[in-house]
């Protein structure tokens, strides 16, 4: 049974900073990684969409990688503003009737 | 494109009652919906898979009986939590794929359910 791991589970950085959210998975058997955006009490907003065939993906000021042999994944988020503050969650998908399994999430915070 | 409504976006209910939730894609023609869960503060879990016209599938642990789903058009998909009680209070997400591709999954803005 997959299982997805984040670390940190929650995370406080001053505005400006670059940081670097992590996500492990034990399954490497896997057909394609995402990142989400959850702002409290809304649903999902998709960040980056990796394939298992990529190393990683890059939109604006958003950089995730993939190391599928390893079971690893990183959201690096550059210049870090007030509004990234949320919840991160990264899930990946079997390829198998698309059955997402979600990683515990990073709560981010970015402060003034 | 690839918009999912659901509605209500948050609904109260008595203990034993009945609810029903409405997961809507609005510009594409949604091959599969998938229904989730979130408790305060943990993860998404998946509850089961629907695809048009035919039976749901349950994850293990989710009773079919007591969550019903029914995914009667390629752009609606209802979830009926019956005779709820506290415990089943939660955020349920709703998602849907067959938008250009069937891999990915666009989610609804997720119904909070509290059941007094």
């Amino acid at each position: 049974k997959q299982e997805v791991t984040q670390i940190p589970a929650a995370l406080s950085v001053p505005e400006g900073e670059n940081l670097v959210l992590n996500c492990s998975f034990t399954d490497s058997a896997i057909y394609n990684l995402q990142w989400f955006r959850q702002d409290p009490g809304k649903g999902l907003t998709s960040l980056l969409l990796i394939q298992s065939s990529q190393r990683e993906q890059t939109s604006g000021r958003l950089n995730a990688s993939l190391d599928k042999s390893s079971g690893r994944s990183t959201l690096y988020i550059a210049a870090s503003q007030p509004g990234d503050s949320a919840t991160y969650l990264c899930a990946v998908d079997p390829g198998t009737a698309s059955k997402l399994t979600f990683g515990t999430g990073t709560r981010l915070q970015v402060t003034l | 494109g690839a918009v999912v409504s659901q509605h209500p976006s948050r609904v109260i209910c008595k203990s034993g009652t009945s609810v029903k939730i409405e997961c809507r894609s609005l510009d594409f023609q949604a091959t599969t919906m998938f229904w989730y869960r979130q408790f305060p503060k943990q993860s998404l879990m998946l509850m089961a898979t629907s695809n048009e016209g035919s039976k749901a599938t349950y994850e293990q642990g989710v009773e079919k009986d007591k969550f019903l789903i029914n995914h009667a058009s390629l752009t609606l998909s209802t979830l009926t939590v019956t005779s709820a009680h506290p415990e089943d209070s939660s955020f349920y997400i709703c998602s849907a794929s067959g938008f250009q591709t069937v891999e990915t999954q666009y989610f609804g803005p997720g119904t909070r359910l509290l059941v007094l």
